[in-house]
């Protein structure tokens, strides 16, 4: 079973462009909301992360949305760099399980320039 | 900024044999975790370890794998025999404390091949 899903699995955005991301998530004992950015060759690196609590968290470029009604959850990057072009994955956990991270399938981004 | 390290980044192994992979968390981190990321897929979780027990474990981590803390620097990973269907990268990870405030650092990742 697919705890967390992720769309679109790529996505090609134009340098200067909005670059989106969604999530939405079954289990409502998630409560932590984070958004790993990863490199070709490195680890996952966490990017910005949100509760439940909050519908909106932005730091920098970097935006997260979140709809609890929904359980939806998405990623804003504006002013997107060729820089940014990595793989995106969202995750989600909860107490209840030590917090292990449950992370989506990811999304391969390509900021053109 | 310190970071976790992972040895080897690339094991290669045949099916059967055992594999030891090797990571050192960041210095003043608690809890350490072991992920991994078949080529393509997802990364899933496959255990998290404090106080020197394991604390949660997924279906992944089955009786063919264990984890240690041999000393007061290296986390280890053994599967005993590995099979085809372990060829993954491996990602140890690290946090401070198991909680929201407290956020996982990756290392980068050992490539294990099983042929």
């Amino acid at each position: 079973q697919q705890q967390v899903k992720q769309s679109p699995q790529s996505l090609i955005v134009q340098k200067g462009g909005i670059s989106i991301i969604n999530c939405a998530y079954e289990n409502t004992a998630f409560d932590y909301f984070p958004w790993y950015q990863q490199f070709p060759g490195k680890g996952p690196a966490l990017l910005i992360a949100i509760r439940p609590d909050v519908s909106e968290k932005k730091e920098g470029r970097f935006t997260i949305s979140f709809n609890k009604s929904a359980k939806q959850f998405s990623l804003h990057i504006m002013d997107s760099q060729p820089g940014d072009s990595a793989t995106y994955f969202c995750a989600a956990s909860n107490p209840n399980s030590g917090y292990a991270l449950n992370f989506g399938k990811g999304t391969s981004l390509l900021v053109t320039p | 900024e310190p970071e976790v390290t992972q040895t080897p980044s690339h094991q290669v192994t045949q099916m059967g044999q055992e594999v030891i992979l090797r990571c050192v968390p960041i210095s003043n981190h608690l809890y350490f975790y072991w992920y991994r990321q078949i080529l393509g897929q997802k990364v899933e979780f496959l255990v998290s370890f404090y106080n020197n027990e394991i604390s949660e474990k997924s279906e992944i981590f089955d009786d063919q794998f264990s984890v240690e803390r041999p000393d007061g620097s290296n986390f280890t990973l053994k599967i005993r025999s590995t099979k085809l269907e372990d060829s993954a990268m491996y990602f140890c990870a690290s946090s401070e404390w198991t909680d929201n405030n407290s956020p996982l650092h990756f290392g980068n990742g050992t490539r294990l091949t099983v042929t």
